[in-house]
């Protein structure tokens, strides 16, 4: 597509439950990330996926985040057992490669409210 | 620890009038600087890239500086208009890595 797709747009859910949001990066893009970004703070990097290499976790907040992409296509952000906390913007970036001559195209994110 | 701080943490400016942002960044290495645009609600969109070499950089009315020696950024807005208003946020880019630092933004919001 032309731009970084995420879904759902919003998401509320019951605390303790488990959540997956997705992203659908820009065709072509190898690089992906996903950043949280609480209300009033900065974004915080959380996962970067390159390739077919190993993703690098190492923003990941606790066990209950984890992330997949299945080649250089859609990626998606599982929560499990929701905590109020995780309550935040999550954003999915792509970008042509990981090397600094490309800019990163952000989605619009998904607003997940832990109630 | 690689920090980004930017300032003011808010402003409210009058259309028509310009103001500056500042950055300040102690990533190291260096690879390059951004400077983004969020308006509420969206994803950031990049106004200007800037590397080591670059001391200054526009887009339309958007002039971006960079003193690398000092580690300082800043972004002019020039003629201010009420789309300007969002939250511009600087991003540090590690040399010879993927992780983007980012700082927690100036809100910007221009008034009649």
């Amino acid at each position: 597509g032309a731009g970084v797709s995420q879904s759902p747009s919003n998401k509320v859910t019951e605390k303790g439950k488990d959540v997956e949001l997705r992203c659908d990066p820009i065709s072509g893009h190898t690089a992906l990330y996903w950043y949280r970004q609480r209300l009033g703070q900065g974004l915080e990097f959380l996962i970067y996926f390159q390739g077919n290499s190993a993703p690098d976790k190492s923003g990941l907040p606790s066990d209950r985040f984890s992330a997949e992409r299945t080649g250089e296509s859609v990626s998606t952000l599982t929560i499990q057992r929701t905590q109020q906390e995780d309550s935040a913007v999550y954003l999915c970036a792509s970008s042509l490669d990981s090397t600094a001559n490309y800019g990163y195209t952000f989605g619009s994110g998904t607003r997940l409210t832990v109630v | 620890k690689n920090q980004v701080e930017q300032s003011p943490q808010s402003l409210i400016i009058l259309e028509g009038k310009n103001c500056t942002l500042q950055c300040n960044y102690t990533v190291s290495p260096f690879s390059n600087l951004r400077w983004y645009k969020q308006d509420t609600g969206r994803g950031p969109v990049s106004l200007t890239i800037m590397t080591f070499s670059e001391n200054t950089k526009s887009n339309g009315r958007y002039t971006a500086t960079l003193d690398a020696d000092t580690k300082q950024s800043s972004l002019h807005i020039t003629a201010s208009q009420l789309s300007d208003s969002a939250s511009y946020i600087c991003v540090v880019l590690t040399g010879g890595g993927n992780k983007l630092t980012f700082g927690t933004g100036t809100q910007l919001k221009v008034e009649l």
